[in-house]
């Protein structure tokens, strides 16, 4: 079946703009997770979801971070006024408990200039 | 706090040989999950093996193979019979069953020689 898809996969910005990275989870997984890649480091979580419910937002970085699920499936990654320290990849990851494996996407190279 | 520790920023293996990945991890907690993801460079993180810290047995798929030693706190990934297909960077990671997250470590690029 399907995978995890992320889009976009690049993304350009310059400092200041908003953006807005989604995900799309593998058909049927309750469990969502949001990580930040910075280059030549290993992912760092950023936030959870089970369903529709945000249950772990401890990893954002800061309140220009936001990323919301309203309907369970679809996700959305929303970075406010980017800083060029939000330069990174942005990986989407599934699963359905009680399997622990997550599954990733491809990831969203963020630039910020 | 977890912490999950790799040693090896690079390993350089021929091919056909094994290899072994070290890994290490900190958790004061009873359950937890350890994990290895491959990362070629697409980019795409490859989830390879599970081991839960009750587990008995050392789990296997295929050509990898986990080491767990629970009382050294490390789970080392054994890939044997390496293939030119296997250089990548690996990621070890744990989750405790508390929190679903997973925590990586800093990853071992792996590369196999012809």
């Amino acid at each position: 079946g399907a995978g995890v898809s992320q889009s976009p996969r690049y993304k350009v910005a310059k400092r200041g703009q908003d953006v807005a990275l989604r995900c799309d989870p593998i058909s049927g997984h309750v469990s969502l997770f949001w990580y930040q890649q910075a280059l030549g480091q290993g992912p760092e979580f950023l936030t959870y979801f089970q369903n529709e419910a945000q249950l772990d937002k401890s990893g954002l970085p800061s309140d220009r971070f936001f990323a919301e699920r309203p309907e369970g499936s679809v996700s959305t990654l929303k970075i406010q006024r980017t800083q060029q320290e939000d330069s990174a990849v942005y990986l989407c990851a599934s699963s359905r408990p009680p399997a622990y494996e997550q599954y990733f996407g491809p990831g969203t190279r963020l630039t910020v200039t | 706090a977890q912490k999950i520790t790799q040693t090896q920023p690079g390993m350089f293996v021929q091919e056909k040989e094994a290899v072994t990945l070290d890994c290490t991890y900190d958790t004061s907690d009873q359950s937890y999950g350890l994990f290895w993801y491959k990362q070629p460079s697409s980019g795409e993180m490859i989830f390879l093996i599970y081991q839960g810290s009750y587990d008995e047995q050392n789990a296997t798929e295929g050509r990898y193979s986990l080491n767990f030693q629970k009382a050294r706190k490390s789970a080392n990934l054994v890939i044997s019979a390496s293939q030119l297909g296997d250089s990548a960077m690996y990621f070890c990671a744990m989750r405790e069953d508390v929190a679903q997250k997973l925590v990586f470590g800093q990853g071992t690029r792996l590369t196999i020689n012809p």
